[in-house]
């Protein structure tokens, strides 16, 4: 069955270093993800892109996080510099499209990467 | 902007007891979805409804969307200690937003 690869799954680094995860979502999926997720909290949906192109990049600390899906498959997020309230689980998942007449699709989640900052 | 909220926050029932979780939106909702993320793992796809007054079964557990779209409710009956996670309703508001839920933490005691 066809997953979302995300390296690394750990991160440990200390504040002010740069940081940067990957991922590559499943074959054919044109939508994109990457959401931060606290401890005892839901997703928050930092970026998503269709293809290659951002779709709602609102929720981004664009001051010091920037992500990009060059080719339209695989996908960077970096974050740089980082800040301790910085960790947290970052989750990337990916769709066949974002939404179908109207309906949002189902989101495939990749196994995320913790990052603890020091 | 659309908010998800979720209750109870935290339950913890007893194994072969029932639970039940309820989502509900600030905004009509085009669909819901819910998900399911085990302890240490990443949030599962379990179910998506679409229509008002939707109702949708899997095996132990009701799905069920709300006549005005706005709100919706997971029922586990007779838990099982696999049943174990935090459940998460998400839902989008037309093409607009998509938001999770906080999620309701479920702990089955054996």
């Amino acid at each position: 069955e066809a997953e979302v690869a995300q390296s690394p799954r750990y991160k440990i680094t200390e504040k002010s270093q740069a940081v940067a995860f990957w991922c590559d979502p499943i074959s054919g999926h044109a939508t994109l993800y990457w959401y931060r997720q606290i401890l005892g909290q839901g997703p928050e949906l930092l970026v998503q892109f269709q293809d290659e192109s951002v779709v709602d990049d609102s929720q981004l600390p664009k001051d010091r996080f920037s992500a990009e899906r060059l080719k339209g498959v695989d996908s960077t997020l970096k974050i740089q510099p980082a800040e301790l309230g910085d960790s947290a689980m970052y989750l990337c998942a990916s769709s066949l499209a974002w939404v179908s007449s109207g309906i949002y699709n189902e989101q495939f989640f990749g196994p995320g990467t913790r990052l603890t900052v020091l | 902007g659309q908010q998800v909220m979720q209750i109870p926050q935290y339950q913890h029932v007893q194994e072969g007891e029932d639970f039940t979780t309820y989502c509900n939106s600030s905004t009509t909702l085009s669909n819901i979805q819910w998900y399911k993320q085990r302890p240490g793992g990443h949030p599962v796809f379990l179910i998506q409804l679409v229509k008002s007054g939707e109702v949708k079964k899997q095996k132990r557990l009701t799905f069920q969307f709300g006549e005005a779209k706005k709100n919706s409710s997971l029922h586990i009956t007779a838990t099982q200690t696999t049943d174990v996670g935090t459940y998460f309703c998400a839902g989008g508001d037309y093409g607009q937003n998509f938001v999770f839920g906080p999620g309701t933490r479920l702990s089955v005691l054996p």
